[in-house]
């Protein structure tokens, strides 16, 4: 099963606007890392974020962490349409038996559409 | 650096068939997970390998299995195909640790008729 929703499932922007996704989780994590698909390829590594990390930038993304709300947003800003994919939040959960080796738990996936 | 290759790209089987999928990790990453995608379950995760050893398995029934070899590469395999079988399977590797982002092959489409 998932490990939790993300929201919206479907956004449609124009070019040069800004685009957020959430993401909402159900158990404690060690990180939480956002991947990029775009259509029906393989999954790209965009960002990860630590538990103890609130916020994280890397080039046009932003990815903030509420551990507490146990929830995540990832703004891209100043879209283009080469950003239109399919996006992933993906958590790794935080477990002392060390079980959660290897073990990334998806979310449903928002699809962004950017028109030019 | 390589990528993550996977082979096949795409693979049509009958019902009841067994298939080998192949991954081969990034130059030095020693963990590979495997992942099923499915337009109805998403993304889950069926097993990880690290030094050839099993460490983490995902809820799926015993005909799915999977090896590491000791150059890391990775083969998982399907038995007794079904239906719902079909499904784009991803590989990923990573250099070990939850800490650390996973690099994804492009997959492998395999459609069970």
């Amino acid at each position: 099963s998932q490990q939790g929703e993300e929201d919206p499932q479907a956004l449609s922007i124009q070019e040069g606007e800004n685009a957020t996704m959430n993401c909402s989780y159900k158990t404690s994590i060690n990180n939480l890392q956002w991947y990029r698909q775009n259509s029906g390829r393989g999954l790209v590594h965009l960002i990860l974020i630590r538990s103890n990390e609130r916020e994280k930038h890397s080039g046009r993304l932003r990815v903030t962490l509420d551990t507490s709300k146990k929830s995540s947003s990832l703004l891209i800003t100043a879209s283009r349409a080469a950003d239109t994919a399919s996006y992933f939040c993906a958590t790794v959960l935080s477990n002392a038996g060390g079980t959660s080796y290897g073990k990334l738990t998806f979310g449903q996936g928002t699809i962004l559409t950017v028109h030019p | 650096k390589a990528g993550v290759t996977q082979t096949p790209r795409y693979l049509i089987k009958t019902r009841g068939q067994q298939v080998t999928l192949s991954c081969s990790p990034i130059s030095g990453h020693r963990s590979v997970s495997w992942y099923q995608q499915t337009p109805g379950q998403g993304l889950q995760f069926l097993f990880e390998y690290f030094s050839e050893t099993q460490r983490n398995k995902g809820n799926f029934p015993g005909r799915f299995s999977g090896r590491q070899f000791s150059n890391s590469r990775s083969e998982m395999n399907v038995s007794t195909l079904e239906l719902g079988d079909s499904a784009l399977y991803l590989c990923a590797s990573s250099l070990d640790r939850p800490a650390y982002g996973y690099t994804f092959g492009s997959g492998t489409r395999l459609t069970v008729v």
